[in-house]
């Protein structure tokens, strides 16, 4: 079956260290985005990628990065210099001509 | 002033009673999405509109493009339905979605 697979499901990270969380996506859709939620609010949009070795910084880039080398991979890093990284993190895809939008199932990440 | 704004914010029902949730934008778009989020986090795709009406089972969505209005109705609610619904527009300029703050629904049996 089509889907999108994040992981990890929960990751624990101590201070100063970096961490990737990996997302991956068999529907062959070009886009894929990073979106970051915190308790009781919206997403706010990272990192996003229309096609394969381009992305654009969304409204919260500082701290985080991304490579997108394969159309299905988009594995987002965040590094020691994001100040509040423990939050909800949800990958998404869509397809270009169809709009057709999938999420992962988020990766959960607290900064011990 | 959010592009996409969602109302309410809450909203407890009875099982059976008939629910409708709102969105207002104010940006062009080329398509809005309906998503459910389920208290493990997940977020799964329940409409994309560009104009009309949608029905899938117990659930309705419309839009009116020139108002820049959405609603999502579901009839006959369920415990089950317990969510937080989320509205989401494709801006006409590009790839980029913008969200609204969700709405909790919580439906008692």
């Amino acid at each position: 079956d089509g889907g999108i697979t994040q992981s990890p499901k929960y990751l624990f990270r101590k201070e100063g260290q970096n961490v990737t969380l990996s997302c991956e996506q068999n529907l062959n859709h070009d886009a894929m985005y990073w979106y970051r939620q915190d308790p009781g609010q919206g997403l706010r949009l990272i990192y996003y990628s229309q096609i394969v070795n381009d992305f654009q910084k969304g409204d919260i880039a500082e701290g985080y990065s991304v490579s997108r080398e394969k159309k299905e991979s988009f594995p987002l890093t965040v590094t020691s210099a994001q100040k509040n990284p423990t939050a909800f993190y949800l990958c998404a895809s869509s397809a270009y001509y169809t709009g057709e939008l999938f999420f992962g199932e988020g990766s959960r990440l607290t900064v011990l | 002033k959010n592009e996409v704004e969602q109302s309410p914010q809450n909203l407890t029902a009875q099982e059976g009673e008939f629910i409708t949730i709102n969105c207002s934008y104010s940006v062009g778009i080329s398509a809005l999405h309906w998503l459910q989020q389920h208290p493990g986090g997940g977020i799964v795709s329940l409409f994309m509109l560009s104009s009309g009406k949608k029905k899938h089972g117990r659930l309705i969505a419309t839009i009116n493009i020139q108002e820049k209005h959405s609603s999502l109705h579901i009839t006959a609610s369920h415990p089950r339905d317990s969510a937080v619904y989320i509205c989401a527009v494709r801006e006409t300029s590009g790839s980029r979605l913008t969200f609204g703050e969700g709405t909790q629904l919580t439906v008692n049996p």
